[in-house]
Order: C-alpha cells, then sequence, then structure tokens
C-alpha cells in the first residue's frame, strides 16, 4: 500500500534552516508528484508547492518562494523540503502528500531562540 | 488565490444525527478539462487529513456511503448521516482547480 514516512521533529534557530524528508513507498515513485503543505493553528492548511518526481521540475506557491526549495532523490524515493531563514512563523506542522489521497505523518518543527 | 469560505466554523451533533457543511468558493472550480476538482478531508486529533470525497462526490476508498458530497461551480455540500463517534474530528474541503490550491478554514464536529 501507498505509505509516505516523513522524518522526525525538528527544533531550529530563527536565522538557520531545515530539511525535511518523505520517502515514499507502495508505488512507482516516479508517477506521482509530490506535494508540500504547511497547517498551523493560526493559518490552518496551506500549500506550498510540489515537485514532480521524475524531471524535479516544482512549483511554488508565491507565499513561499524564497522560503521553501523542494527536491527529490529517485534513488530512494524521497523528497526532500528545505526550509530556509527560519522564523517563529514557519513553526508549523509539514505533510507531504501523493496526489490527493495519501499523506504522510506530517513533521512538526518549531522555531525557537 | 481562490479563496474557501467553510461554514460553520463548529458544528454539534448528536450521535445518529445528520450533519451538513457548506463550502464556497470565490471562483468557479470547473476545470478546463471539465472536472471540478473539490474534495472534503477529515482530521482526527493527532492525525494527518484522509481524504473522504474527491471530486465533488466520489467517496475514497473504505469512506462508508454516510458521506456524500455534492454541488457544482462555486458551491459544495459534504453530508454526513447516521454520525457515529469516529466521525468526529475537523473536515476541510480542498480545492485543486487552480493554483495555488487553497483549502477551506475548517469545521469542527462535536458532540452536542
Amino acid at each position: 500500500q501507498v505509505q509516505l514516512q516523513q522524518s522526525g521533529a525538528e527544533l531550529a534557530k530563527p536565522g538557520s534552516s531545515v530539511k525535511i524528508s518523505c520517502k515514499a513507498s507502495g508505488y512507482t515513485f516516479t508517477s506521482y508528484d509530490i506535494s508540500w503543505i504547511k497547517q498551523t493553528t493560526g493559518q490552518g492548511l496551506e500549500y506550498i508547492g510540489y515537485i514532480n518526481t521524475g524531471s524535479g521540475g516544482t512549483y511554488y506557491n508565491e507565499k513561499f518562494k524564497g522560503k521553501a526549495t523542494l527536491t527529490v532523490d529517485k534513488s530512494s524515493s524521497t523528497a526532500f523540503m528545505q526550509l530556509s531563514s527560519l522564523t517563529p512563523e514557519d513553526t508549523a506542522v509539514y505533510y507531504c502528500a501523493r496526489g490527493s489521497g495519501s499523506w504522510g505523518q506530517g513533521v512538526m518543527v518549531t522555531v525557537s531562540s | 488565490d481562490v479563496l474557501m469560505t467553510q461554514t460553520p466554523v463548529s458544528l454539534p451533533v448528536s450521535l445518529g444525527g445528520q450533519v451538513s457543511i457548506s463550502c464556497r468558493s470565490s471562483q468557479s472550480l470547473v476545470h478546463s478539462d471539465g472536472n471540478t476538482y473539490l474534495h472534503w478531508y477529515l482530521q482526527k486529533p493527532g492525525q494527518s487529513p484522509q481524504l473522504l470525497i474527491y471530486r465533488v462526490s466520489n467517496r475514497f476508498s473504505g469512506v462508508p456511503d454516510r458521506f456524500s458530497g455534492s454541488g457544482s461551480g462555486t458551491d459544495f455540500t459534504l453530508k454526513i448521516s447516521r454520525v457515529e463517534p469516529e466521525d468526529l474530528g475537523v473536515y476541510y474541503c480542498l480545492q485543486s482547480t487552480h493554483f495555488p490550491l487553497t483549502f477551506g478554514s475548517g469545521t469542527k464536529l462535536e458532540i452536542k
């Protein structure tokens, strides 16, 4: 069955970067895009963007351009999202998703000094 | 961006009862391919959102027929009949017709 296993929680300092992962299994990795979604209590669910896992092509929500960088490693069926220049507003749970139906378990990123 | 207005914010219900959740979009969700990409999710406490309904009215695999979706254009409804304890949580609508994808703000289904 389709599974998306995300990396563990992150605690980061303001101004730093984090890179979280999303390892896919149960299907042909390069046949589906991987999307990334941010969830906060205040802003709800926000769409960050997606990566074409075959070509590496990306789409970013304008709001997250310069904040998020999406990459893939086809050899390990893993998608990555790097968040840079972190501020407390980046504190959130981040999900990866394949299409509409399969989501990872989420990664809590906490930005605090 | 397409604004998704979801109501109500909170929805008290008696077990066994029936409820409806509304989701309205700021522009038509009919795609140029003729499909309407409006989906419904349930997020239970501590879990990821799980897909219930895709493309307005199609139940995802394993979703009971107590859940039904309807609507067109800019106006959509999720109906839940014979509410069970496992149905409690926050419901979200999502449109994927237009980029960026946008979500409703959520409806919390709770016991009356």
